[in-house]
């Protein structure tokens, strides 16, 4: 069974611009999860969905959006980067309705903004 | 507020000896405890998790323990291994919102001496 996927695995964007990111589930995977790491905050939680609907959202502002496709592919967009959004973004996926079940990470995108 | 810690950024530890990585949670209405390893280059990958309702669990090589009345947990692995090197997470999920979101704790990075 293949894993999460994520593309790109790196970007590199300047200030401003804005970017989407884009998450394959394992299939039969209906949770879908965003999270940002960076060496300064962590892992920190962005948001999770579940059949098309966003569930839950951590705290960041609304440049930070997402939503999930049908089949459970998940997209998450930043407008007008800034520098502090550098960081690696990590998709995860769980069986169900994700709290219990186990949650399978991506790989991640490296994004850099200069 | 909810926050998941680590006492110590670095473990270092000899090839065959046991590890030991604490975690120290603020929640305590927290439900669900897992334990990620995080491989250079690689998203987080489940190692073991234990409800609010247990106190140990094992699996290969590794053992969680949860003390709620301190609000404390901790990862255990047996015979460590060079492969075990790597940074170690606790994290915590919290039922929100109809979902859920994850907590991670800082991380521990684990070095393995041969």
């Amino acid at each position: 069974k293949a894993g999460v996927t994520q593309t790109p695995r790196y970007l590199i964007k300047t200030r401003g611009q804005q970017v989407t990111l884009s998450c394959s589930p394992i299939s039969g995977h209906r949770s879908v999860s965003w999270y940002q790491q960076t060496p300064g905050q962590g892992l920190q939680f962005l948001f999770e969905y579940f059949s098309e609907t966003q569930r839950n959202k951590g705290n960041f502002p609304g440049r930070f959006s997402g939503r999930q496709f049908s089949n459970s592919r998940s997209e998450m967009n930043v407008s007008t980067l800034e520098l502090g959004d550098s960081a690696l973004y990590l998709c995860a996926s769980s069986l169900a309705s994700g709290f219990y079940n186990e949650q399978f990470f991506g790989p991640g995108t490296r994004l850099t903004v200069l | 507020g909810e926050s998941v810690g680590l006492h110590l950024p670095t473990l270092s530890v000899q090839e065959g000896d046991n590890s030991i990585i604490n975690c120290a949670y603020s929640n305590s209405a927290s439900d669900y405890f897992i334990w990620y390893k995080q491989e250079s280059g690689k998203g987080p990958q489940f190692i073991i998790d234990i409800r609010s309702n247990m106190d140990k669990r094992q699996g290969q090589r590794v053992t969680v323990l949860l003390n709620k009345t301190v609000k404390h947990l901790s990862l255990q692995i047996a015979a460590t291994q060079p492969g075990d090197s790597a940074v170690y997470f606790c994290a915590e999920n919290i039922f929100l919102g109809g979902g859920f979101k994850t907590i991670f704790g800082a991380g521990t990075r684990l070095f393995v001496k041969a």
